[in-house]
C-alpha cells in the first residue's frame, strides 16, 4: 500500500523559518498537498504543487519536489506563533478510480514566542 | 457560505449503540469522503463515494456503512459501537479531478 512519512514533531522559534519534510511512495502521483489542521477544526489546505514543477513559492511558504527521491517539503519563512499546528502531507496515488487522498501521519509544528 | 458541514459535534456512545454521523456539502461535489484521525495515526479513510450513487471502502471499513443520500449528503453509520471507534472523523467533499479537498469541523466520537 501507499504510505507516506511524516516527522512528527517540529519546534523553531518565532522569527525563525521551519523545514517540514515528507516521503512519498507513488511516483505517478499528479499533485502532492500541503494541508494545516488547527487544533479542534478540520484540515485546510495550505498549498499544493504539481509534480511536473520543483518548487512553487507563495508568500512565506516554498515548497520543493525531488522526485527522484520522491521527497517533498514546505518550507515557513519568518514562523510565527500562529503558525503552530499540525501539518499534513498528501498525495493522491494513480490508479483507475483513485480520487482519495492519502495523508502522512503529520507534524505538528510548535512555534516558541 | 457553510462548505462543508457535519452534525453532531460531540457524542458519547456506549458499546453495541448505533448512530448516523451526518455530512452535508454545498458546493456542488461529485466526491465525498469520510476520514477518522487518532492519535499517531494521521488520517485514515473509511469510505469514500466518488459521485451519486456510487460508494467504495477505504482504508478502515471495518464497523461502519455509508450512504449517498443526493449529491449534496454522505452519512456514515455505526451499527454497533466499539470503544475501538472511539476516534474523531472528519467528512470531506472535493470537485472533479484533483482539485482542494474541503473538510468539516469533525465529530469527536467516545464509545464506552
Amino acid at each position: 500500500g501507499e504510505d507516506v512519512e511524516q516527522s512528527l514533531f517540529l519546534s523553531v522559534r518565532e522569527g525563525d523559518s521551519s523545514v517540514i519534510n515528507c516521503t512519498y511512495t507513488d511516483s505517478s502521483s499528479t499533485y502532492l498537498y500541503w494541508y494545516k489542521q488547527e487544533p479542534g477544526a478540520g484540515l485546510q489546505l495550505l498549498t499544493y504543487i504539481f509534480s511536473n514543477m520543483d518548487m512553487k513559492q507563495d508568500q512565506r511558504l516554498t515548497v520543493l519536489l525531488n522526485k527522484k527521491d520522491k521527497h517533498l517539503s514546505l518550507r515557513i519563512a519568518d514562523t510565527q506563533t500562529g503558525d503552530s499546528a499540525i501539518y499534513f502531507c498528501a498525495e493522491i496515488p494513480s490508479g483507475a478510480g483513485s480520487y482519495q487522498l492519502t495523508f502522512g501521519k503529520g507534524t505538528k509544528l510548535s512555534v516558541i514566542p | 457560505n457553510a462548505g462543508v458541514t457535519q452534525t453532531p459535534k460531540f457524542q458519547v456512545l456506549k458499546t453495541g449503540q448505533s448512530m448516523t454521523l451526518q455530512c452535508a456539502q454545498d458546493m456542488n461535489h461529485n466526491s465525498m469522503y469520510w476520514y477518522r484521525q487518532d492519535p499517531g495515526m494521521g488520517l485514515r479513510l473509511i469510505y469514500y463515494s466518488a459521485s451519486e450513487g456510487t460508494t467504495d471502502k477505504g482504508e478502515v471499513p471495518n464497523g461502519y456503512n455509508v450512504s449517498r443520500l443526493n449529491k449534496r449528503e454522505f452519512s456514515l453509520r455505526l451499527e454497533s459501537a466499539a470503544p475501538s471507534q472511539t476516534s474523531v472523523y472528519f467528512c470531506a467533499s472535493s470537485g472533479t479531478g484533483n482539485t482542494e479537498a474541503f473538510f468539516g469541523q469533525g465529530t469527536r466520537l467516545t464509545v464506552v
